[in-house]
């Protein structure tokens, strides 16, 4: 089974700044499979990233994907208020499927 | 546009069963992986399992396989989740999502409770 470890936990931010997340795999993600989740409170999680680096459907260009191998980074260029949230990496390279724990992003 | 709404969440005692529905619309049911997944109160997300289009290949995360049997029937748009030997530990939202690689749409949840 693919681990997935997110770091930071939580990210303490101010809107306009920048955020980075991280999330590393335990074993090379040979097709760069892993996407990201946006989840606010009382909702389903939201597909934002896919293939490492595609945005889906109606996600804004602030948030952005990249990596390969073992490490893989979201980045979402300038914060607005909408974008606080705990955010999810999951790889579908292998089976299991597998999430990483997440990383909250809060208002500083 | 795509929906897709889950029901028969309910409370179950430990060894009890429940089956969940997800009812599909705003695209063809028929050409897409279907996948169910969990989330306990206050932590993140597991895989359940997943089936293909035709129902052929189907996927069962460990925690649930030899209890949980995932189905669907393409003429209802609908997928379901029956769920056997239920355990505390299987408490959480449940929620069906389009795909069974990067998850494309989700419904709402559905909650399940294991207590007696």
């Amino acid at each position: 089974e693919i681990v997935l470890t997110q770091s930071p936990g939580t990210l303490s931010l101010s809107p306009g700044e920048r955020a980075t997340l991280s999330c590393r795999a335990s074993q090379s993600l040979s097709n760069t499979y892993l996407a990201w989740y946006q989840q606010k409170p009382g909702q389903a999680p939201r597909l934002l990233i896919y293939h490492t680096s595609t945005r889906a459907t109606g996600i804004p260009d602030r948030f952005s994907g990249s990596g390969s191998g073992t490490d893989f980074t979201l980045t979402i260029s300038r914060l607005e208020p909408e974008d606080f949230a705990v955010y999810y990496c999951q790889q579908y390279d292998s089976s299991p499927r597998t999430f990483g724990l997440g990383t909250r992003v809060d208002i500083k | 546009q795509v929906q897709l709404v889950e029901s028969g969440g309910d409370l179950v005692k430990p060894g009890g069963s429940l089956r969940l529905s997800c009812a599909a619309s705003g695209f063809t049911f028929s050409d897409y992986y279907m996948s169910w997944i969990r989330q306990a109160p206050g932590t993140g997300l597991e895989w359940v399992s997943f089936i293909r289009n035709d129902g052929d290949d189907i996927y069962y995360a460990d925690s649930v396989k030899g209890r949980f049997t995932i189905s669907r029937d393409n003429a209802k748009n609908s997928l379901y989740l029956q769920m056997d030997s239920l355990r505390g530990d299987d408490t959480a939202v449940y929620y069906c999502a389009r795909g069974h690689g990067q998850l494309e749409a989700w419904g709402q949840g559905t909650l399940v409770t294991v207590s007696s």
